[in-house]
């Protein structure tokens, strides 16, 4: 059972506009997420990360949202430009049990259309 | 100085045969994680290190796989009589596991070792 949910494999925008990558998860204990960007044949990279103390952080052109009651969390992306293309991992843990392995949704590829 | 680094990038083996997969973390990272990526899927955790020590196994897919860690640095990832769907590109992290503050759990990865197993 999936513990952390990315429900759209794949999401395609246009340039300047705004991307909107959803996650959700089921377990209540996680107090911490993440997001990371791939790129084909490299690692993950880090991109943001929340804490369950905090609805909203922001980096630049990233944001992300998080509704604690809903166990939901999306990365707002704007404006979209085509190196943005890359599958993003939501990931979470229990932020302060340091021995917990982090949870990975299984991915949404974003493609930017120029 | 460098990021995590993995070797070999690729492997190709045959069915039946051991492989031996290395992570190298950053230098000074104490906490280190093994993941694999399956065609299509997403990253599915196997195994993580505090030190040397690995508190969780249960990740790990079968008996066939296991992983060491010594000095508290470099890390092996050890799977036997490999199988087709062991298959996947492997994935090693590292990260800063101290007390408190925001950003020093984040996990940095390396580029993974690509298996295939005929």
């Amino acid at each position: 059972d999936q513990q952390v949910k990315q429900n759209s494999p794949s999401l395609s925008v246009q340039e300047g506009r705004i991307s909107i990558l959803n996650c959700d998860y089921t377990n209540s204990m996680f107090d911490y997420f993440l997001w990371y960007k791939k790129y084909p044949a490299e690692g993950p990279t880090f991109l943001i990360s929340i804490s369950s103390i905090k609805d909203k952080n922001e980096d630049g052109r990233f944001t992300v949202f998080l509704n604690k009651s809903a166990k939901h969390l999306s990365l707002h992306i704007v404006p979209s430009q085509p190196g943005d293309s890359a599958v993003y991992f939501c990931a979470a843990s229990e932020k302060y049990n340091y021995g917990q392995n982090f949870v990975f949704g299984p991915g949404t590829r974003l493609s930017v259309l120029p | 100085g460098a990021g995590v680094s993995q070797s070999p990038s690729n492997k190709v083996t045959e069915k039946g045969k051991d492989v031996e997969l290395r992570c190298d973390p950053i230098s000074g990272h104490t906490a280190l994680y093994w993941y694999r990526q399956s065609l299509g899927q997403g990253l599915e955790f196997l195994i993580y290190f505090q030190g040397n020590s690995a508190p969780d196994k249960s990740g790990l897919p079968s008996d066939r796989f296991s992983a060491e860690r010594t000095g508290g640095s470099v890390s092996t990832l050890t799977i036997q009589r490999t199988q087709q769907e062991d298959s996947a590109v492997y994935l090693c992290a590292s990260s800063l596991v101290v007390a408190g503050g925001p950003g020093t759990d984040t996990q940095y990865f390396g580029p993974g070792t690509r298996l295939t197993v005929l």
